[in-house]
């Protein structure tokens, strides 16, 4: 069964370095999403593509937050620098259909982030 | 400010028991409703979805849930809880064309033996 693909799982950083993480979504999905799950919340949106362009990106710090979808399949995410604020779950998801379509979106198993 | 409000941060019910969590939404039109399970240590997975009609809807792993207009809420049911479906539950609106959902803070499903 086709799933999204997420890695590193799990990554322990000293604030003000710089983190990457990296999801390759299921083939064929169009559209890809990052999401921040903070301890005992639910998953808030940050970024969402369509092929390789940005959709919507209002919720993304960009002062230290960047994604990037160049050839529109996987997709990065970079936090430079970390701060203790962002410690959370990093979720990516994709969906095949085009933005307002609905369609379900599949979640990978995320990168859980520890700042020290 | 749209919204959706899941009361209860942590349910515990014994294996063979019934379930229902509870959730209610804050948004000007009917929004399209979901309900996501969450593994420990694995990503978000769909269980059921309302957008329009039949109010009770049927989802995966014996899961239901019923909308309520009159009550702003999409409670989830099962009839018979087992031990795997402890997890974390988030109910989940959206609204207009956008398939972008708005999450709930989460319930904890604990389940006795």
């Amino acid at each position: 069964e086709a799933e999204v693909a997420q890695s590193p799982r799990y990554k322990i950083t000293e604030k003000s370095q710089a983190v990457a993480f990296w999801c390759d979504p299921i083939s064929g999905h169009a559209t890809l999403y990052w999401y921040r799950q903070i301890l005992g919340q639910g998953p808030e949106l940050l970024v969402q593509f369509q092929d390789e362009s940005v959709v919507d990106d209002s919720q993304l710090p960009k002062d230290r937050f960047s994604a990037e979808r160049l050839k529109g399949v996987d997709s990065t995410l970079k936090i430079q620098p970390a701060e203790l604020g962002d410690s959370a779950m990093y979720l990516c998801a994709s969906s095949q259909q085009p933005q307002g379509a609905r369609d379900e979106q599949f979640f990978g198993p995320g990168t859980r982030l520890t700042v020290l | 400010a749209q919204s959706v409000t899941q009361p209860d941060i942590h349910i515990t019910v014994s294996e063979g028991a019934s379930l229902e969590l509870r959730c209610n939404y804050s948004y000007g039109a009917t929004p399209y409703l979901f309900w996501y399970v969450q593994s420990p240590g694995q990503g978000l997975q769909l269980l059921l979805k309302y957008f329009s009609g039949d109010t009770l809807v049927q989802g995966i792993k014996g899961f239901e849930a019923e909308f309520k207009r009159s009550q702003s809420s999409f409670n989830l049911r099962k009839p018979s809880v087992h031990w795997s479906d402890a997890a974390e539950y988030f109910c989940a609106a959206s609204s207009g064309g956008s398939y972008i959902p708005t999450f709930g803070r989460g319930t904890s499903l604990i389940v006795h033996p």
